[in-house]
């Protein structure tokens, strides 16, 4: 289930689950929603982004869900694996020249 | 086909001491960013820059913090005089040209600064 930790809320699934993380955004004039996905020790990597144009869009095993209207963002990840876990991140950004604005994080812990 | 390298990885500095961190972008990208992260947080703009040009630098404290991007050599962020509160991740991301959106970027591993 869903908990909110001392720090970073922790949402904790069995291999095999469906996964849905979710983040709320500040700036309706955004272009670009993105996920990023960031294990113990490393960078951010780019997962899948949506234009603010769009509400949905699927890549490899994720989806992701735009919803305007309350300015709300998810990331559906299908068939867990344990590979998975890490701390989840939206992001928001203009296009052409602009800058990331983070979201807080989500940490995924996927049990075998 | 490295991407883009960050070091030292760990840097313990005592307060007071100047910290160094070196970002080499991408081969052939000429734009980076620098991002700070403090422990169970998102990431923070801090700075933009092309080779030898700051284009955008609103994120970064105005005193003590400092950074470059040479014709030649990698991009340094500097801190001067370290406190505690600059114990952070600091991640360089960069992408090819102006104008890129930073949905663009590929960022580094990071490089974990500890003020003792």
């Amino acid at each position: 289930g869903e908990s909110v930790g001392l720090h970073l809320p922790t949402l904790s699934v069995q291999e095999g689950d469906n996964s849905i993380i979710n983040c709320a955004y500040s700036n309706s004039a955004s272009d670009y929603f993105i996920w990023y996905k960031q294990e113990s020790g490393k960078g951010p990597q780019f997962i899948i982004d949506i234009r603010s144009n769009m509400d949905k869009r699927q890549g490899q095993r994720v989806t992701v869900l735009l919803n305007k209207t309350v300015k709300h963002l998810s990331l559906q990840i299908a068939a867990t694996q344990p590979g998975d876990s890490a701390v989840y991140f939206c992001a928001e950004t203009g296009s052409g020249y602009s800058t990331l604005t983070f979201g807080k994080g989500t940490m995924l812990l996927v049990s075998p | 086909n490295a991407g883009v390298m960050q070091n030292p990885r760990h840097l313990v500095r005592r307060r007071g001491q100047e910290a160094r961190l070196r970002c080499s972008p991408v081969k052939g990208h000429s734009h980076v960013y620098w991002y700070r992260q403090l422990p169970e947080e998102g990431l923070k703009f801090m700075v933009y820059l092309q080779k030898e040009n700051i284009i955008d630098e609103s994120g970064m404290p105005k005193e003590r913090f400092s950074a470059e991007f040479p014709k030649e050599g990698p991009s340094i962020l500097r801190i001067q005089q370290v406190v505690r509160g600059d114990s952070a991740a600091y991640f360089c991301a960069s992408t090819r040209q102006d104008g890129l959106s930073a949905r663009e970027a590929f960022f580094g591993q990071g490089t974990r600064l500890t003020v003792v």
